[in-house]
């Protein structure tokens, strides 16, 4: 049972360039959400789903879209990244009501 | 909208000694509340979580926190620490009104163990 798996675990781009970070969980979780973890700055919320199909909004969308074409998956857009976008990008699954399962994140930096 | 602060940012500690960390919230209803613990390098591990019930919650690692409804709080205790309590502590809060938006995390809380 793997939990919620994150790839890539690393990655550098280059100002302006795009990429997708993909998380998947194996638990049947409803609900799905993508974080950043900054120094001094705790995690904040980019984007959840309550569902298959369904998106919104967190407390940092900007920069970001999502996508959950499948319950298990849930994809995190950069469109054109940016040196902000610098962090580590952590995704989590859970059942209404339930704790939360974390993946292992992603580092991602923008140069 | 919730949110969650952390009184301190960082402690440092010697072995043996005793730990609390603060953690307060803001919410007009009824909460969900967590500590997740991140080791150098790891993703988050959840300590322990209130619910509902006692408020006095046991978590892993010899971990427990107390939720105070009156005073909005939800402290990390641990009678004796070791070495391997270094990490970063977060607390986090979920309101419990039917909205699946998260969890509102502090800022964290980085323990250092000396030896």
């Amino acid at each position: 049972n793997a939990g919620v798996t994150q790839t890539p675990k690393f990655r550098v781009l280059k100002t302006g360039q795009s990429m997708t970070l993909l998380c998947a969980q194996d638990m049947n979780h409803e609900y799905m959400y993508w974080y950043r973890q900054d120094p001094g700055m705790g995690l904040r919320l980019i984007h959840y789903s309550v569902g298959e199909g369904t998106t919104a909004k967190g407390e940092v969308p900007d920069g970001y879209n999502v996508s959950r074409l499948k319950k298990q998956n849930f994809l995190l857009g950069l469109e054109s990244a940016a040196p902000s976008q610098t962090s580590v990008y952590f995704c989590a699954s859970s059942w209404p009501g339930y704790g939360y399962t974390f993946g292992s994140g992603t580092r991602l930096t923008v140069v | 909208a919730q949110s969650v602060s952390q009184h301190n940012h960082h402690v440092i500690l010697s072995e043996a000694a005793s730990l609390e960390l603060g953690c307060n919230y803001s919410y007009g209803g009824t909460v969900n509340l967590f500590w997740y613990v991140q080791y150098p390098g790891q993703h988050l591990q959840l300590l322990l979580k209130y619910f509902s019930g006692d408020p006095l919650v046991k978590g892993i690692k010899g971990f427990e926190a107390e939720f105070i409804k009156s005073k909005f709080s939800f402290n990390l205790r641990k009678p004796s620490v070791q070495w391997s309590d270094t990490a970063e502590y977060f607390c986090a809060v979920r309101g419990t009104g039917g909205g699946a938006d998260g969890l509102t995390f502090g800022k964290g809380t980085h323990l250092i163990i000396q030896p």
